[in-house]
């Protein structure tokens, strides 16, 4: 079974600075992989979406790699800003199904 | 823009209650997808449809089933709702297998 490990669990920095969350898993047969961020009480916002083809992806100031053969993923924040404060999880989509295999998540604060 | 809508954002119910979860997307999505959060657990995968009145059983389908007659809503049911029922309820929606999951604002249910 896929296991989906995100590292750290919460992190704290102050505006301005970049940063990178990782996520990691057991499986490289995956289909794709999504990155969401959650703001407290709140469903998920889709951040990012790579295919298993690419290595990695760009909106904004957030960048998402993927490297199969490690079996790790990063999510890149440029500039972060009080904004961008809220839990981002990571979702594997395996080769064969629909269903996606979630991180427990990493708790971002940034403060002024 | 994907637009996925919940029917409640708060409900509370009593215990042995039937209770119904609504869910409906706009952007004519094949796939739906009902998952459940609780703390320390992560978003498990309770039921999911890849088609109208077609349905798969996720991680944690007992003591839930679903009803998914049009192809823009899917419901989630509670026949006899218990308090380890609790937790926030996320309905989410695809184009197809493998494509960008969409998720609404999520319904926190509570039953006393």
């Amino acid at each position: 079974k896929q296991e989906v490990t995100q590292i750290p669990a919460a992190l704290s920095v102050p505006e301005g600075e970049n940063l990178v969350l990782n996520c990691s898993f057991t499986d490289s047969a995956i289909y794709n992989l999504q990155w969401f961020r959650q703001d407290p009480g709140k469903g998920l916002t889709s951040l990012l979406l790579i295919q298993s083809s690419q290595r990695e992806q760009t909106s904004g100031r957030l960048n998402a790699s993927l490297d199969k053969s490690s079996g790790r993923s990063t999510l890149y924040i440029a500039a972060s800003q009080p904004g961008d404060s809220a839990t981002y999880l990571c979702a594997f989509l395996p080769g064969t199904a629909s269903k996606l295999t979630f991180g427990t998540g990493t708790r971002l604060q940034v403060t002024l | 823009d994907v637009k996925v809508t919940q029917s409640s954002r708060y409900l509370v119910k009593r215990t042995g209650e039937k209770v119904f979860l609504e869910c409906v997307q706009d952007m004519d999505h094949e796939n739906m997808f009902w998952y459940r959060q609780d703390p320390g657990l992560g978003l498990r995968l309770i039921y999911f449809s890849y088609d109208v009145k077609m349905k798969e059983k996720g991680d944690i389908p007992e003591g839930y089933s679903v009803s998914r007659e049009k192809k823009e809503r899917f419901s989630l049911i509670l026949e006899s709702a218990s308090t380890n029922q609790t937790s926030m309820y996320l309905c989410a929606s695809s184009l197809q297998d493998g494509y960008e999951q969409y998720f609404g604002p999520g319904t926190r249910l509570t039953v006393t």
